[in-house]
């Protein structure tokens, strides 16, 4: 089955504790991204990538790093949270993104606490 | 600046009537726009799309708008039914610097009431 895999799908933690969130695709897509949902401010891109060893910055990406080694992998790593990044995180793939119209995979999202 | 707005938070229908979701964008260089709709505990998933240069495009029960000249466009969902019910989210996209980039609004959280 054609799919985004994020793990942990919940995940509390504390204030400056290094934490990373996995995302896996299975579609050999070369566009992969991260976004946050938060209440009242829908979705916001952190970071993106166009392919392996590229990546770049979305709209809000203070406080995170991406790295993208593998083609299905690109994990989100924060390296000393806060609790303003408490938030619910999506990945997100497509086939190449730079393809007009192209549709956006979704994870089922990884709900983050930062006590 | 938020580039893509939809100013209603909340929308309730009853079952069989239509839904409209509205969406206002500011920014003229989005060429295409997509809606998605997310269920509580599930990620987004793509609804429908439509180009800036069509005003119309319909897919079975939902069907898009875009006016152009007024930076709006519309989802229309008829008839509406309860599984219906979740967020939709409006997004603006555009090519650029060799990527395309989208932009969501806050959502339009949807309630078909049976």
């Amino acid at each position: 089955e054609a799919q985004v895999t994020q793990n942990p799908r919940y995940l509390i933690t504390v204030t400056g504790k290094k934490l990373t969130v996995t995302c896996s695709q299975n579609m050999n897509h070369e566009y992969m991204s991260w976004y946050r949902q938060d209440p009242g401010l829908g979705l916001r891109q952190i970071y993106y990538s166009m392919n392996v060893e590229v990546t770049d910055k979305g709209d809000v990406p203070e406080g995170y790093k991406v790295s993208r080694k593998e083609k299905r992998n690109f994990p989100l790593i924060l390296e000393s949270p806060s609790p303003n990044q408490t938030s619910l995180y999506f990945c997100a793939s497509s086939l190449s993104g730079t393809g007009w119209g192209e549709k956006l995979f979704f994870g089922s999202g990884t709900q983050l606490s930062v006590l | 600046d938020q580039q893509v707005k939809q100013n209603s938070p909340s929308l309730s229908v009853q079952e069989g009537r239509i839904s409209i979701l509205n969406c206002d964008y500011t920014n003229s260089m989005f060429d295409y726009f997509l809606w998605y709709k997310k269920y509580p505990a599930e990620g987004p998933t793509f609804l429908i799309s439509i180009s800036s240069i069509k005003d119309k495009n319909e897919d079975g029960r939902f069907t898009v708008f875009l006016n152009k000249s007024a930076k709006h466009l519309s989802l229309h969902i008829v008839p509406s039914q309860p599984g219906d019910s979740a967020v939709y989210f409006c997004a603006g996209g555009y090519s650029g610097a060799g990527s395309y980039q989208l932009t969501f609004g806050k959502g339009t959280k949807l309630s078909v009431i049976p």
